[in-house]
């Protein structure tokens, strides 16, 4: 099946630092993916849709200046956390959109996550 | 807005104990609605799907029907594994978008 990788897995930081995370699609191209964030016990929570070659488009909430979303290409799109806070300290997970389908759940890959923890 | 509530974990199960994860949604229009499961250390997978009422997404032993009357997509399996232990997610998209509305996950636990 469709593999999508994310780097690092895990990071540290100090507060005010910014951190950027990978999110890249190994064996297809992706027009589309998407960022979520899941805080203990809760549900993911989608942050924002990246579109290769356009702005992202992000959920009501998400500051855009706060996660700064790039689409460099079909098989990668970053996240970076700026300014990073304890807030901020939460499990990122991307998923890539392969394709044409009926609903969209059926053709989301998704990434194993990335743990985010902000001294 | 579109919401999901599954029922809460953790859920612990001897080998080969029936399994009922219960799922119920909001929704306006008609959304197609999924169950995904994360294994340890790897990303969520799509478990099943049913895109309609009525219908029955099932995989690996694992089933759920779409209920529109009670607005339900209960997961089901008759007798669970060991390697049945994950965090299994019930979600739904609003019919031709993209964008999935995620419950918070159960952790399933299955001893020998």
């Amino acid at each position: 099946g469709a593999v999508v990788s994310q780097h690092p897995s895990w990071v540290i930081c100090k507060s005010g630092t910014s951190v950027k995370i990978e999110c890249r699609s190994l064996d297809f191209q992706a027009t589309t993916m998407f960022w979520y964030r899941q805080f203990p016990k809760q549900s993911l929570m989608l942050m924002a849709t990246s579109n290769e070659g356009s702005k992202a488009t992000y959920e009501q909430g998400v500051e855009k200046d706060k996660f700064l979303i790039n689409h460099a290409s079909l098989t990668l799109s970053t996240l970076t956390v700026t300014s990073a806070h304890p807030e901020d300290s939460s499990f990122y997970i991307c998923s890539a959109f392969r394709g044409l389908a009926v609903s969209g759940g059926e053709t989301q890959y998704f990434g194993p996550g990335t743990r985010l923890l902000v001294l | 807005g579109n919401s999901v509530t599954q029922m809460e974990g953790p859920v612990t199960l001897s080998e080969e104990a029936f399994l009922t994860i219960n799922c119920t949604y909001t929704a306006t229009g008609y959304p197609s609605l999924f169950w995904y499961v994360q294994y340890p250390g790897e990303g969520l997978q799509l478990l099943l799907k049913a895109t309609k009422a009525d219908d029955k997404g099932s995989n690996k032993g694992f089933e759920a029907t779409y209920r529109k009357e009670t607005t339900s997509f209960h997961l089901e399996k008759g007798s669970v594994q060991v390697s049945d232990s994950a965090v299994y997610f019930c979600a739904l998209s609003d019919g031709g978008s993209e964008k999935l509305v995620f419950g918070k996950g159960t952790k399933l636990t299955v001893n020998p």
